[in-house]
């Protein structure tokens, strides 16, 4: 299986930051990698598709780049309603696999 | 609009079965696939497989052979996921959420609880 390697695990920022996570995938796994926010008690939320495709809804300041084995996800000014946790996925291989999380919090 | 509803928390004993559904309203059920997510408490997000709605083939994640079935009632729209067997490492929230652009929309999850 791909193993996708997430880091932090946790972030501590204050709001107006750029943040920045950043998700490894065990081999190439082209553009086939999703961003997505959860908050506690609630389902995941898509933020990225395809590595750097906005999903619908999402607010611009999120943005995704990457390809390959390295992806980022960047937040450009961090907002009260950010502060989540952040999953990288990738949808390559025939069996998907989940980063293991970064917790975005109050600095 | 899309929505994937699920059915409400289990309390169950261990060796008992579950059998959690997902039922999807808003758009054609058997154009995209619904995949099952587990998230044990406090942890992260465990992808468990996915059944193909329009042909019925089930694909499981390495770990989910044997105790786990995915399975579908195309007539109502609805994909179900059981569990037979249950421990109490079985104890987690299950989502199920379709596969469009990657995993596009989430059920609510359901809590399973597994304790004697």
């Amino acid at each position: 299986d791909i193993q996708m390697t997430q880091s932090p695990s946790t972030l501590s920022a204050s709001v107006g930051d750029r943040v920045t996570i950043t998700c490894r995938a065990s081999q190439s796994i082209s553009s086939w990698l999703a961003w997505y926010q959860q908050k506690p008690g609630k389902a995941p939320k898509l933020l990225i598709y395809k590595a750097s495709s906005l999903e619908s809804g999402v607010p611009s300041r999120f943005s995704g780049s990457g390809s390959g084995t390295q992806f980022t996800l960047t937040i450009s000014s961090l907002q009260p309603d950010d502060f989540a946790t952040y999953f990288c996925q990738q949808y390559d291989s025939f069996s998907w696999t989940f980063g293991q999380g970064t917790k975005v919090e109050v600095k | 609009q899309v929505q994937l509803v699920q059915s409400g928390p289990e309390l169950k004993k261990p060796g008992a079965s579950v059998k959690v559904s997902c039922k999807a309203s808003g758009y054609t059920f058997t154009t995209y696939g619904i995949h099952w997510v587990r998230q044990a408490p406090g942890q992260g997000l465990e992808w468990m497989g996915w059944i193909n709605t329009d042909t019925g083939n089930p694909t499981y994640a390495q770990g989910y052979t044997g105790r786990f079935v995915f399975s579908l009632d195309t007539s109502v729209s609805t994909a179900y996921l059981q569990i037979s067997s249950l421990k109490a490492e079985d104890t987690a929230v299950y989502y199920c959420a379709r596969s469009g652009l990657a995993l596009d929309y989430w059920g609510q999850g359901t809590l399973v609880t597994v304790s004697s």
